[in-house]
């Protein structure tokens, strides 16, 4: 499939700090970008997602920045929390096959208290 | 309340014995599908399927086999397991494969 590339692939912050995860993509078709967590022992939940129509959503402390002609996207967590710590993925929809997507090799963030 | 089933949670077994993991959503899902994880190379989908009867290959389907004959199941089988195939599999649905998927909890596998 398509590549989506994801940096960094560790990520410590302090408590409070804004943390970023970036992404690129290179399917020019692709036209939706969700964002999963997981956390340890369990399995990728969607916390935040975009469609190309929209170049940025925010929701609470999280917000995800969308530029297409780039084709790169990312995730901003503001405040953060130790309960933050997780590890995240990024994916983009294929063109070629409307049900499916490909992922990021994923970020693991710590957040120190 | 809403989730998708998978058992078993752990499962050691031996090369060349045949093992499946089932996987059961109660959203009325049309789409499900089936991914493996392994350290460094993400999540990467094995098969996945838009509705009873209906199945495609995703990027690893090499080893494994599925069927889709009921709505909210949709069983992983290796016929013949070897030991490439240890790994971490989680199977999701989804409304209809194009928005949120919705995952299990996990089936660690390992192939001795």
């Amino acid at each position: 499939g398509e590549n989506v590339e994801q940096h960094p692939s560790t990520l410590s912050v302090q408590e409070g700090d804004s943390a970023v995860i970036k992404c690129t993509y290179s399917d020019s078709a692709s036209n939706y970008f969700p964002w999963y967590k997981q956390e340890l022992g369990k399995g990728p939940q969607l916390i935040i997602d975009i469609r190309s129509n929209v170049g940025e959503k925010k929701d609470q402390r999280i917000a995800v920045t969308l530029n297409k002609t780039a084709k790169h996207f990312s995730l901003h967590i503001t405040e953060t929390q130790p309960e933050d710590s997780a590890v995240y993925f990024c994916a983009a929809s294929r063109s070629n096959s409307g049900y499916a997507l490909n992922f990021g090799k994923g970020t693991s963030l710590l957040v120190t208290p | 309340e809403a989730q998708v089933t998978q058992n078993p949670r752990y499962l050691i077994t031996v090369t060349g014995k045949k093992l499946t993991v089932t996987c059961s959503q109660n959203m009325n899902h049309e789409y499900m599908s089936w991914y493996r994880q392994d350290p460094g190379l993400g999540l990467r989908q094995i098969y996945y399927s838009m509705n009873v009867e209906v199945t495609d290959k995703g990027d690893v389907p090499e080893g494994y086999k599925v069927s889709r004959k009921e709505k909210r199941n949709f069983p992983l089988i290796l016929e013949s397991p070897s030991p490439n195939q240890t790994s971490l599999y989680f199977c999701a649905s989804g409304r209809d494969g194009t928005g949120e998927q919705y995952f299990g909890p996990g089936t660690r596998l390992t192939v001795t």
